[in-house]
């Protein structure tokens, strides 16, 4: 069964941290997306990524930094953590030219 | 500046009826339009798509409908299960060659027995 795994399901972390959250898939895709999830507001993106090494700014990247050096991979970074970055965090990949995702089950971050 | 609007923040359907989700954007550039469903606790899952070249698309219970003039969407479940009790996520794309889509609030949808 295909899957996107991330890391935590659940994680609390006190302002100023430096948070990582974590994101595999085991499809070989070349897509890679990193959204989240708030009351009200839907699924926002945040960062994604077409190929090994390569990222791009979704519509809310302050704040935020991502890394991918493998293929499988694909981190989210906050830099310095923050109450408003309370949210549900959700990372999914997709074949190059498919916008069928697939999502992982969502990091529930609190930042305290 | 949303683009993709669903203002049905919830709907309520008798088991065996018809739901109706609606869906507005804004953008005359997106040309691919997929709907989501998501459970509690889980992540989103691809449910059905529509090019911008069809006014329709159906997939069992699921049909979607398009209306490229009225920069509008719905998604049609007949008929209608308890099972389908979840929040459903409108989105759309630009041919941008990244695939990235743009959702939706979301409608939660309560099919009761």
């Amino acid at each position: 069964d295909v899957k996107v795994t991330q890391s935590s399901r659940y994680l609390v972390k006190r302002t100023g941290e430096k948070v990582f959250l974590e994101c595999v898939q085991d499809m070989d895709h070349e897509n890679m997306f990193w959204y989240r999830q708030d009351p009200g507001l839907g699924l926002r993106l945040i960062y994604f990524s077409y190929d090994v090494k390569m990222k791009e700014k979704g519509d809310i990247p302050e704040g935020y930094s991502v890394s991918r050096e493998k293929k499988e991979r694909f981190s989210l970074i906050l830099e310095s953590a923050s109450t408003n970055q309370t949210s549900m965090y959700l990372c999914a990949s997709s074949e190059r030219g498919n916008y069928g995702y697939t999502f992982g089950s969502g990091t529930r971050l609190t930042v305290v | 500046d949303q683009q993709v609007k669903q203002n049905s923040p919830s709907l309520s359907v008798q088991e065996g009826r018809i739901s109706i989700l609606n869906c507005d954007y804004t953008n005359s550039m997106f040309d691919y339009f997929l709907w989501y469903k998501k459970y509690p606790a889980e992540g989103p899952t691809f449910l059905i798509s529509i090019s911008s070249i069809k006014d329709k698309n159906e997939d069992g219970r699921f049909t979607v409908f398009l209306n490229k003039s009225a920069k509008h969407l719905s998604l049609h479940i007949v008929p209608s299960q308890p099972g389908d009790s979840a929040v459903y996520f409108c989105a759309a794309s630009v041919d941008s060659g990244y695939s990235t889509l743009t959702f939706g609030k979301g409608t939660m949808l309560l099919v009761s027995p």
